[in-house]
C-alpha cells in the first residue's frame, strides 16, 4: 500500500531559528502533496499545496514567507518553518494523494511532526 | 467552501458496545474519507467511501451523498479504538477539507 513517510517526528528549537520537515512518498509518485497543522484538540487545517516542479498554493492565512515549501521531486517536499516562534508550535503533518481506480483521490498521511519553539 | 460538522464531538463506551458516528457536509462532494488518529497522532485511512456502503471486520460505512452525510460504524469496540475519528470531503476543489472530529475513549 501507499506509505507516506515524514521526519523528523519530534523537533525542539529556540526562537528564531528555522526548522526542515521532509514528506517522502515511499512506493509511489506523488504530484501533489497537501501539508496540514494542527492545534491541540483541533481538527487539521490545510496550510498549502505542494506541487512538484512548481510553487506551492498557499490557504488564505497561511504566510508563505515563514512556511516555505519546496516539491523538488515526485516523491518529497519540505516545509521549512523559517524564523520559528512559540506561536509557530504545532503538529505539521503531510500526505500524498494517490489515484485509486476510477480516478479516486485517496489521501495517505505521514505520521506527523511535533514541532515546539522555545 | 464546505463545513463539515460531526457529532458527537465526544463519547466514552465502555468494551464491547457499539457506536454510530456522523459526519454532515453543507455541499455535494465527489471524494470522501474517514480517519482514525490514535494518541501518537497518526492519521489511519479507515474508508474511501463517498458513496453507498463498505465494511471492514468491525467497521461499517456508509455515505448518502444526495443527503450530504455519512455515518461510521463500530461494532464491539475495544480500547485500542480509542483516538479521534475524522472525516474529511472533497467538494468543487481538490482539497480535502476537515471535519470537526469525533473523541472517542473506550474503557476496559
Amino acid at each position: 500500500g501507499a506509505v507516506v513517510s515524514q521526519h523528523p517526528s519530534w523537533v525542539i528549537c529556540k526562537s528564531g531559528t528555522s526548522v526542515k520537515i521532509e514528506c517522502r512518498s515511499l512506493d509511489f509518485q506523488a504530484t501533489t502533496m497537501f501539508w496540514y497543522r494542527q492545534f491541540p484538540k483541533q481538527s487539521l487545517m490545510l496550510m498549502a499545496t505542494s506541487n512538484e516542479g512548481s510553487k506551492a498554493t498557499y490557504e488564505q492565512g497561511v504566510e508563505k514567507d515563514k512556511f516555505l515549501i519546496n516539491h523538488a521531486s515526485l516523491t518529497l517536499s519540505t516545509l521549512t518553518v523559517t524564523s520559528a516562534h512559540p506561536e509557530d508550535s504545532s503538529f505539521y503533518i503531510c500526505s500524498a494523494s494517490l489515484d485509486g481506480q476510477s480516478g479516486a483521490n485517496v489521501l495517505t498521511f505521514g505520521a506527523g511532526s511535533r514541532l515546539t519553539v522555545l | 467552501g464546505i463545513q463539515v460538522e460531526q457529532s458527537p464531538p465526544d463519547l466514552i463506551l465502555q468494551e464491547g458496545a457499539n457506536s454510530t458516528l456522523r459526519c454532515n457536509f453543507s455541499d455535494s462532494v465527489n471524494n470522501l474519507q474517514w480517519f482514525h488518529q490514535n494518541p501518537w497522532g497518526q492519521l489511519i485511512n479507515l474508508f474511501y467511501i463517498p458513496s453507498g456502503t463498505k465494511q471492514n471486520g468491525r467497521l461499517s460505512a456508509t455515505t448518502v451523498a444526495t443527503e450530504r452525510y455519512s455515518l461510521l460504524y463500530i461494532s464491539s469496540s475495544q480500547t485500542t479504538d480509542s483516538g479521534v475519528y475524522f472525516c474529511a470531503v472533497v467538494g468543487g476543489t481538490y482539497k480535502y477539507i476537515f471535519g470537526t472530529g469525533t473523541r472517542l475513549k473506550v474503557l476496559a
